[in-house]
């Protein structure tokens, strides 16, 4: 089975800390994704990687930076937590070059207060 | 720009019944689509999945159903249960480029019992 898994369910951090988001799979995929969800707007991709210290910027990077140093682990940086990002984010993975599922891991529910 | 569109925000169905769920989208490079289900304070888990080169997959309770001229799919579950209730997201992805995953706004299944 496919396990992603990431370091923290809940997260409360105060507006101007940087935080970091943590997330590690064991399927040895290439591809590793962030995503925020929030209400009435569904998943948005925030960032992905499809090797080491590749990355591609998704649809709302602002705010955010990533790190792949290891196949297996994809962090997520928020460089200046502000209110605006408390959200749930969910860290993903899948196989290049295939078409198969993306295999999620239990998410972060971060508060900014 | 939404490129994957789920216009109903919720769906209220009585259990034994046919649940419909739907999905637009907007990119005619996506080739390759599938549905996730997904509960409060977990992450998204893989329903099915379905491939441009057919019009039907069938898992089960679960059918989805695509409609390339149309740029349309659906996800049809019969008989509907109780612990169905759930977020569904619909998700699109293209050959070309670096395989990653774009996800509707999500429909909240509820099943009364």
């Amino acid at each position: 089975d496919v396990k992603v898994t990431q370091s923290s369910r809940y997260l409360v951090k105060r507006t101007g800390e940087k935080v970091f988001l943590e997330c590690v799979q064991d399927m040895d995929h290439e591809n590793m994704f962030w995503y925020r969800q929030d209400p009435g707007l569904g998943l948005r991709l925030i960032y992905f990687s499809y090797d080491v210290k590749m990355k591609e910027k998704g649809d709302i990077p602002e705010g955010y930076s990533v790190s792949r140093e290891k196949k297996e682990r994809f962090s997520l940086i928020l460089e200046s937590a502000s209110t605006n990002q408390t959200s749930m984010y969910l860290c993903a993975s899948s196989l290049s070059q295939v078409f198969l599922e993306a295999f999620f891991g239990q998410g972060t529910r971060l508060t900014v207060v | 720009d939404q490129q994957v569109k789920q216009n109903s925000p919720s769906l209220s169905v009585q259990e034994g019944r046919i649940s419909i769920l739907n999905c637009d989208y907007t990119n005619s490079m996506f080739d390759y689509f599938l549905w996730y289900k997904k509960y409060p304070a977990e992450g998204p888990t893989f329903l099915i999945s379905i491939s441009s080169i057919k019009d039907k997959n069938e898992d089960g309770r679960f059918t989805v159903f695509l409609n390339k001229s149309a740029k349309h799919l659906s996800l049809h579950i019969v008989p509907s249960q109780p612990g169905d209730s759930a977020v569904y997201f619909c998700a699109a992805s293209a050959r070309t480029g670096t395989y990653k995953y774009i996800f509707g706004t999500g429909t909240r299944l509820k099943v009364l019992a």
